[in-house]
């Protein structure tokens, strides 16, 4: 299986600072077709996840611009810039290149 | 309006088999795949599988033969049976179309 590290599993962030997640995979994550299969849910407490991010850097409709990604073929970045209140909960990133499609342990992003 | 309601007992005995129904509207189930993806008390995200728009399925190996998914499209219904429940099978269960849309999952204890 492929396995998603993140780092860090907590960040403390400032309203209106930026914070960034690292995820990192075990494989390549650059499919045949050309597409990177990485993805970054948000899971806000109490709540199911929500799609932020889909093939590395692409925004999900109706995610804030605040919210960008990058990478190479197994190292990944999630930004946000500019925190606000509504950006609490826990980060996944995940992959869908192959059977079984696995998540990183998840990142929790506090309020200083 | 795209949603998706997990329900399903909120407790299942040692050994027991549990059954959950999604029931979706907004949206074809012959047009969407639908996936089921787990998260036990205060931990992660787990894929479980899918039920592909053309009918077919595939399921994360963890859960060996143990796990069915199936569904009935005229009922816009999509359905997760797992047997032989054990303690580590407690979790929210959720079911999520293409990743994007999500319900809002259901509690399920196993218990002795």
């Amino acid at each position: 299986d492929i396995v998603l590290t993140q780092a860090p599993l907590s960040v403390s962030v400032t309203p209106g600072e930026s914070a960034s997640i690292s995820c990192r995979s075990s494989k390549s994550l650059l499919s045949s077709k050309g597409i990177t299969s990485l993805y970054w849910y948000l899971q806000r407490p109490g709540k199911s996840p929500q799609l932020l991010i889909y093939q590395m850097s692409n925004l999900a409709s109706g995610v804030p611009d605040r919210f960008s990604s990058s990478g190479s073929e197994t190292d990944f970045t999630l930004k946000i810039s500019k925190v606000e209140t509504e950006d609490v909960g826990v980060y996944y990133c995940g992959h869908r290149l192959e059977y079984p499609y696995t998540f990183g342990a998840g990142t929790k992003l506090e309020l200083k | 309006q795209v949603q998706l309601k997990e329900t399903g007992p909120d407790l299942v005995q040692l050994t027991q088999t549990l059954s959950i129904t999604c029931t979706v509207s907004g949206f074809s189930l012959t047009t969407y795949n639908v996936h089921w993806v787990r998260q036990p008390p205060g931990k992660g995200l787990e894929w479980m599988g899918a039920m592909w728009n053309g009918g077919g399925t595939d399921y994360n190996s963890a859960f060996k033969s143990r796990l069915s998914i199936s569904r009935d499209t005229s009922k816009s219904q999509v359905f997760l049976k797992m047997n032989s429940l054990q303690t580590e099978d407690t979790a929210k269960y959720f079911c999520a179309r293409h990743f994007i849309d999500w319900g809002q999952g259901v509690m399920v204890t196993v218990s002795s």
